[in-house]
């Protein structure tokens, strides 16, 4: 299986903040990235797919870029609302994949 | 608006069986792959298992492969996981997600998915 690994797996940033994630892939997937936010007590949202695609009704301040094994994540100013977990997810090769996670607090 | 609720968790022995239900609207469900996708408390996401849109194609992490079966009725817009013989570390929320995108990995025959709309999760804790 795929492994996917993210970095930080936590981090502290405040309300305006440039946060970016990194996922890694333990072999190439080309662009079959996807980016989900959950929030306590909720299901997963999708954010982005093909590392850089927003789904649609996510605001542009999320953007995704990358390719092959290396991945990133960038919420360009952080809202009150962004605070919650986000995992990459990799569907390129069987079984799909998610990294461990990274949690944006405050 | 797409919506997926799911059902029929709840707390139950080892070795005891349990079937899910998703109940989905919004969307023409017969025309999606549609997937379970499992997190245990305080843990990641696991993607569980997947079924084509007939029904005719199947898929299972090795995990609960021999134990679980997705199924799916088109007529009541409805996906469903039936799940026998469940162990301690099967205890997570389940969530239904439709499958959108995906990609056909020629090589290995299989479909691997990615979710647009996930349900709100029904929680299954197997304990005794």
């Amino acid at each position: 299986d795929i492994q996917m690994t993210q970095s930080p797996s936590s981090l502290s940033a405040s309300v305006g903040d440039r946060v970016t994630i990194t996922c890694r892939a333990s072999q190439g997937i080309s662009n079959y990235l996807a980016w989900f936010q959950q929030k306590p007590g909720k299901a997963p949202k999708s954010l982005i797919y093909g590392a850089s695609v927003l789904q649609r009704g996510v605001p542009s301040k999320f953007s995704g870029s990358g390719s092959g094994t290396d991945f990133t994540l960038t919420i360009s100013s952080l809202q009150p609302e962004d605070f919650a977990t986000y995992y990459c997810q990799q569907y390129k090769s069987f079984p799909p994949t998610f990294g461990q996670g990274t949690k944006v607090d405050i | 608006e797409v919506q997926l609720v799911e059902s029929g968790g709840g707390l139950v022995q080892p070795g005891g069986s349990l079937r899910l239900s998703c109940a989905a609207s919004g969307f023409t469900f017969s025309t999606y792959w549609m997937s379970w996708v499992r997190q245990a408390p305080g843990k990641g996401l696991e993607w569980v298992a997947n079924i084509k849109q007939d029904g005719s194609v199947r898929h299972y992490v090795d995990s609960v492969k021999g134990r679980f079966t997705i199924s799916r009725d088109n007529a009541k817009n409805s996906l469903y996981l039936q799940m026998n013989s469940l162990r301690a570390e099967d205890t997570a929320v389940y969530y239904c997600a439709r499958v959108n995108p995906s990609y056909y990995d020629s090589s290995s025959g299989y479909y691997i998915d990615s979710f647009d709309y996930w349900g709100q999760g029904t929680l299954v804790a197997v304990s005794s």
